[in-house]
């Protein structure tokens, strides 16, 4: 079984700040790839970048990247320069290869103050 | 931009009646998810379709969920009879089958069961 694990519940970062959203997974699959998610006030899902297990480089996506550490089992989203409207909650989520469905972590709260 | 369309956006209903969800995935993709999401319990799978097969229900109650797709272009969550337990934001997903895919959501059927 997969496992995500979001250890802070809510964080908060001054505007233009870069703030880092933890993220550690369990699994027993070698092939996997990690995902976050966020989500506004409004709702909906917003899929913001990936990173698979075998790639040797960090994803980025923007402002987005993702501070993969594959024997730590960690998949960290780092926000540079936050802006008012990153404040949303954001989930981590895993899809292995044998069992193609999303398990997704509790979320982090993140508020971008002025 | 291609979208995942839920239908409908909002249902208050009584307990004891049945309430149908809709979700038009996005054309092309093979598989089809559907999650609840609760403030206890996070985001749970609901049910699993791969190229309208359905691969894994074991997260829905069976007495009383039921989902279907009975084409490409339609997935279907019912509940019969509806209880207040069932309140909860339902999303519906699609995405390729390589786990390197990500899922995109639909906006979402927020379910209030009085």
């Amino acid at each position: 079984a997969q496992k995500i694990t979001q250890t802070q519940p809510g964080m908060f970062v001054q505007e233009k700040e870069a703030v880092t959203l933890d993220c550690t997974y369990d699994t027993s699959d070698q092939s996997y790839g990690l995902f976050w998610y966020k989500q506004p006030s409004s709702g909906e899902m917003i899929f913001l970048i990936y990173q698979g297990s075998y790639d040797e480089q960090n994803a980025t996506e923007g402002r987005y990247s993702l501070n993969f550490q594959k024997a730590r089992k960690s998949a960290n989203l780092v926000i540079s320069a936050s802006q008012l409207g990153d404040s949303a909650m954001y989930f981590c989520a895993m899809r292995p290869s044998g069992y193609s469905t999303l398990t997704f972590g509790k979320g982090t709260m993140l508020l971008v103050s002025p | 931009d291609a979208r995942v369309t839920q239908t409908p956006r909002h249902k208050v209903t009584e307990m004891g009646q049945e309430v149908t969800m809709r979700c038009q995935p996005i054309l092309g993709h093979n598989t089809v998810f559907w999650y609840r999401q609760t403030m206890m319990q996070g985001l749970e799978l609901l049910a699993y379709f791969r190229n309208r097969a359905p691969l894994d229900d074991s997260g829905m109650p069976k007495d009383r969920f039921s989902a279907e797709m009975p084409d490409a272009t339609l997935a279907t969550l019912k509940i019969q009879p509806s209880e207040p337990r069932d309140s909860a934001v339902y999303f519906c997903a699609s995405g390729l089958n390589p786990y390197n895919s990500p899922l995109h959501f639909g906006n979402g059927t927020r379910l209030t069961v009085t």
